[in-house]
């Protein structure tokens, strides 16, 4: 089975901490991405990555950044919480790309973070 | 602008009654899925459609999607309680020459027993 494992379930910052969201996942999945989940929104990309070393901004890339120096593992960075940042952090992983011959993005089980 | 619209957005049903869950767009998805996301997890994968017209049952789920591609539903039959949580449609649509992969902004289903 496909694990997703993210580092912390629950956060509390003050705004101006910076945040480091970490996310590992053991299958040698290509791709990795991070969400953010609010409700009535659903699922908004952050970033994304293909491969070591590569990121892509996804369609709410402000205000965060990403790392990813190994495969397994992608980052998710947030230079200067702000409270607009409260919100629940998804990573997920994936072989191929998602709805294509019915492949699937992995999830890890989310961060609720809150930014004081 | 939100690209898949999901409604209702909030169901409350008590155990044994049916109930459709909708997505919809303006545009054209060479595939969508539907996901399942239980309370303190992440979203588990259903199932997958790539054809107009297209249905697929998975036990008393039954999801269909549109013949122009642009939409999609989910009927549930004799809900039970452990059919509570969020459910989101996922689609692969082509904008400005680039494949994109964009979630719905959900539906939370409870079931009460």
């Amino acid at each position: 089975d496909v694990k997703v494992t993210q580092s912390s379930r629950y956060l509390v910052k003050r705004t101006g901490e910076k945040v480091f969201l970490e996310c590992v996942q053991d299958m040698d999945h290509e791709n990795m991405f991070w969400y953010r989940q609010d409700p009535g929104l659903g699922l908004r990309l952050i970033y994304f990555s293909y491969d070591v070393k590569m990121k892509e901004k996804g369609d709410i890339p402000e205000g965060y950044s990403v790392s990813r120096e190994k495969k397994e593992r992608f980052s998710l960075i947030l230079e200067s919480a702000s409270t607009n940042q409260t919100s629940m952090y998804l990573c997920a992983s994936s072989l191929g790309l998602a709805g294509v011959r019915g492949e699937t993005q992995y999830f890890g089980p989310g961060t609720r973070l809150l930014v004081l | 602008t939100q690209l898949l619209e999901q409604s209702p957005q909030f169901l409350s049903i008590q155990e044994g009654e049916n109930l459709t869950v909708y997505c919809n767009s303006s545009s054209v998805f060479s595939s969508l899925q539907w996901y399942r996301q239980e309370p303190g997890e992440g979203p588990v994968l259903l199932v997958t459609v790539v054809t107009g017209g297209e249905v697929k049952k998975l036990k008393r789920l039954t999801f269909q999607f549109g013949d122009a591609r642009k939409d999609s539903s989910l009927h549930i039959t004799a809900a039970q309680p452990g059919d509570t949580g969020l459910y989101l449609c996922a689609g692969r649509f082509l904008r400005a020459g680039t494949y994109k992969y964009i979630f719905g902004t959900g539906t939370r289903l409870k079931v009460l027993a």
